[in-house]
Parts: structure tokens; sequence; C-alpha cells
């Protein structure tokens, strides 16, 4: 079946440190991918998705490339800022018009300052 | 982007008791989803929940336990039954917005003793 894998945390990393955080996929058909993020104590936030294969999500400062090839989905970050210490799930969605979506386990970056 | 709450935001609940959580959307959406996020894990699809029909229970939950309502297409409600302390989570409500993302509510952290 479906199913997502990430990283296991957590991720410590120092404040403008690189950020990589490893999503893989297997999927039947051609699903979209997303990063969402959870601060603490809040709901889950959409971060950034993707459509199709060399699409490149963005935003915040984040990004993510569909790589069809490697079935993946990488989050990247040039600088993190303590702020972004959250808990990032990577998550697929399969094109049925269901709009299901499949969760990786999570991934807890803190950044220390 | 949908904007959605969700009361209570949290409860201490005894066993065998019964919750219901509200989720409340600012627009019109024909789909809803519950999900419940265990400590420390990731989402878990519950049921999808349409207006105008039964909800569609994911493996493993069932209308029994978790009953769904859907009165119209701005609020829905999920109950959880005869709790156990097994039950104790975070349940979230989304909604399918623009043409693949789901948005989420801030969650309710249930928690039974």
């Amino acid at each position: 079946g479906d199913s997502v894998t990430q990283m296991e945390g957590p991720v410590t990393l120092s404040e403008e440190a690189f950020l990589t955080i490893n999503c893989t996929y297997t999927a039947t058909g051609y699903p979209s991918l997303f990063w969402y993020v959870q601060y603490p104590g809040e709901g889950l936030q959409l971060l950034l998705k993707a459509t199709k294969a060399d699409d490149k999500g963005s935003n915040k400062g984040f990004e993510a490339t569909y790589r069809k090839e490697t079935t993946s989905f990488h989050l990247e970050k040039g600088s993190v800022q303590v702020s972004d210490s959250a808990v990032y799930f990577c998550a697929l969605s399969v094109p049925d018009s269901s709009y299901k979506l499949i969760f990786g386990s999570g991934t807890r970056l803190l950044v220390r300052p | 982007s949908a904007v959605i709450s969700q009361k209570p935001s949290r409860d201490i609940c005894q066993r065998g008791t019964s919750l219901t959580i509200q989720c409340q959307v600012d627009s019109q959406v024909t789909m809803m989803f519950w999900y419940r996020q265990q400590p420390g894990q990731s989402l878990t699809l519950i049921a999808t929940a349409n207006q105008g029909s039964e909800a569609t229970y994911e493996s493993g939950f069932v209308i029994d336990k978790f009953p769904i309502s859907r009165p119209n297409l701005t609020f829905s409600t999920l109950t959880v039954s005869n709790m156990s302390p097994e039950d104790s989570s975070i349940y979230l409500c989304s909604v399918a917005g623009g043409p693949i993302e789901q948005y989420f509510g801030p969650g309710t952290r249930l928690t039974v003793t």
C-alpha cells in the first residue's frame, strides 16, 4: 500500500545551520506531495506542496523537490531559526478524488540559539 | 485557506464517559475529515464526513465508538464514546481546500483518566 517514510528525529541544529529532512514515499499512480508543520500546542499548517515530478514547492525559506526517480521529497532550508523548531510531517495524496492524506511519522526539529 | 476552529481545545474526562468535539469552518466545504494523533505519533485518519451522507470510516474505526455528524457545509462533530485511557490523543478536523490540499484545525487535546 501507499506509505511515507521520514528520517527519525529529533534533529538538533544551531541557528543558521542548513536543514535537510529526508522523506521517501511508495505509491501507486502519481501522488501529490506535501510538507506540513506542527508548532508546539498547535494544529498542522501546510508548509509547501508539489503535484508532479520535478515540481519545487517553496515557502518561508523551505524548499522541497518532487523526485520521481528516487521517490523522494526532501525538505531543505538554508539557514534555520529558533522559530523553526517544530514537528515536520511529510504526506502524500493519491489522486483518486478522495483527498485522503497518508502521513509520515513526523520529524521533530529543535533549533538552538 | 479556510479558517477552522475546534471546541473544546482540551478536556480531561473520566473513563466510560463520552465527549463531543465540534469543528466549525468559516466557509462552505464539501469534504471534512477527522484525524487522531496519539501522543508522539503521526496522524491517523478516522473518517471522512461529507454533508448529506454517512461518514466513511477507515479500517480500525467504527461508528459506535466515533459517531460523526455533518449537519451542514460549515460544521461537523465527532463524539468519542465510552472513553478509555487509550483514547487520550489530539483529535483534529480538516477540510479539503483548493484542488488537492487539506487545512487543519488547531486540534482538541483529550486526556482520559
